[in-house]
């Protein structure tokens, strides 16, 4: 039973052009969370995703960041016109359903995004 | 001050050593999850709490709701060990209750 995959495990972008960053969940998961983990800093929440939702999206940037999770295929994290500033590690994590206090999430190898 | 806190942020011990790393949180919770991250690596998930007591290995895990305190223990340790532990929770509210909110993390180093 496959884990929760992302690629690329590493992208380097210049700045202006697009990033995007896929995230698998694991298999029977259908909820998908986001964690930005900036260089020398700890982990935030951007972003929560169910199928074809946003449930939470009270951790992302204003501007240029988006994400979606369609019915079929991977999550996407989008970032537009990528800014030096947007080098970080960004992890995906996925859980079986929202409520109650056993849901795990379970995390990806992360996607490690340099901006030149 | 931040909502998830932890102790020490640097930790270096001897392998063999009994380690504890502390977090303190100021919010409530459902549930406390405590993970791994070894450098440039992914992160793993070691413990999910949200009462008492589990033990996994080596590894031990502590809460204490009415403290709003956590502790994960590392018993024999070793250099495999080596690793930043972070200290996570997750929320009562509705709106942000999925989400996890993380401490700054500690880096260990098991010298042998």
């Amino acid at each position: 039973n496959a884990g929760v995959m992302q690629n690329p495990r590493h992208l380097v972008r210049r700045r202006g052009q697009e990033a995007r960053l896929r995230c698998s969940p694991m298999k029977g998961h259908s909820h998908v969370y986001w964690y930005r983990q900036l260089p020398e800093e700890g982990l935030k929440f951007m972003v929560y995703l169910q199928k074809e939702n946003i449930i939470d999206e009270s951790g992302m940037p204003k501007e240029r960041f988006s994400a979606e999770f369609p019915k079929e295929g991977p999550s996407i994290l989008r970032i537009q016109q990528v800014v030096r500033g947007d080098s970080a590690a960004y992890f995906c994590a996925s859980s079986h359903w929202r409520g109650g206090p056993y849901n795990e999430q379970f995390f990806g190898p992360g996607t490690r995004l340099t901006v030149l | 001050k931040n909502e998830v806190e932890q102790s020490p942020q640097n930790l270096t011990a001897q392998e063999g050593e009994f380690i504890t790393i502390n977090c303190s949180y100021s919010v409530g919770i459902s549930a406390l999850h405590w993970l791994q991250q070894h450098p440039g690596g992914g992160i793993v998930s070691l413990f999910m709490l949200s009462s008492g007591k589990k033990k996994h290995g080596r590894l031990i895990a502590t809460i204490n709701i009415q403290e709003k305190h956590s502790s994960l223990h590392i018993t024999a340790s070793h250099p495999r060990d080596s690793a930043v532990y972070i200290c996570a929770v997750r929320s009562w509210e509705e709106t942000s209750g999925s989400r996890l909110t993380f401490g700054e993390g500690t880096q260990l180093t098991v010298n042998p």
